[in-house]
């Protein structure tokens, strides 16, 4: 089946500093990858669609130039947090859709990040 | 805008059936999922099933579909401790490429 990795699992850091969260498709070209966060006890509100070889996409919102997004590759994207404070910990998941247009997206195992 | 709505809690005794119910607004939707959440995890693919279908069944799973009332439920027989989790319903936005609208989610519990 469809994997979809995410690294670091786990992250905590000074307010201030920048975290980058990678989202990998392991087995699978991804064109099109999926940024939600999912605050405690709540849904995933979708933050961005990220394309390769363009610009993502921001829902209404999210501060593109704090979450900066970076689809260099099929299998690869990027999710940084610039300047991070305390109000941008929560949990970050990614998920990808198949090149070949299936019916689903592949979530990955989700970034906890703690800003102290 | 898309809304998709769950009610937020299920308790279930072990061995009962567990109906999850949700309902959607975009009659658009092509596609609906059913995820599973467990804590501190991401999502898992229960099932899905698409808008021209109005059952769909896997193994102790059983997916209805409503399309007249935008109404699907998941109904998880045989329910086993197991089977506590979080499980949301999303919708499909915008064909094969679009993005999921989910839900809130619903924290079922199965008591032994």
């Amino acid at each position: 089946g469809a994997v979809v990795s995410q690294h670091p699992s786990r992250v905590i850091c000074k307010s201030g500093t920048s975290v980058k969260i990678e989202c990998r498709s392991l087995d699978f070209q991804a064109t099109t990858m999926f940024w939600y966060r999912q605050f405690p006890k709540q849904s995933l509100m979708l933050m961005a669609t990220s394309n390769e070889g363009s610009k993502a996409t921001y829902e209404q919102g999210v501060e593109k130039d704090k979450f900066l997004i970076n689809h260099a590759s099929l299998t690869l994207s990027t999710l940084t947090v610039t300047s991070a404070h305390p109000e941008d910990s929560s949990f970050y998941i990614c998920s990808a859709n198949p090149w070949r247009g299936v019916e689903t997206q592949y979530f990955g195992p989700g970034t906890r990040l703690l800003v102290l | 805008g898309e809304d998709v709505e769950q009610s937020l809690f299920l308790s279930v005794r072990e061995g009962d059936s567990s109906v999850i119910n949700c309902t959607y607004t975009d009659s658009s939707s092509t596609y609906l999922y059913w995820y599973k959440q467990e804590p501190g995890a991401g999502l898992q693919l229960l099932t899905y099933i698409f808008s021209n279908m109005d059952m769909k069944q896997d193994q102790r799973l059983t997916v209805l579909l409503n399309k007249k009332d935008k109404h699907l439920s998941l109904r998880i027989a045989d329910t086993q401790t197991g089977d506590s989790a979080i499980y949301f319903c999303a919708e499909r936005n915008g064909g094969s490429q679009g993005n999921l609208i989910f839900g809130k989610g619903t924290k079922l519990s199965v008591k032994p």
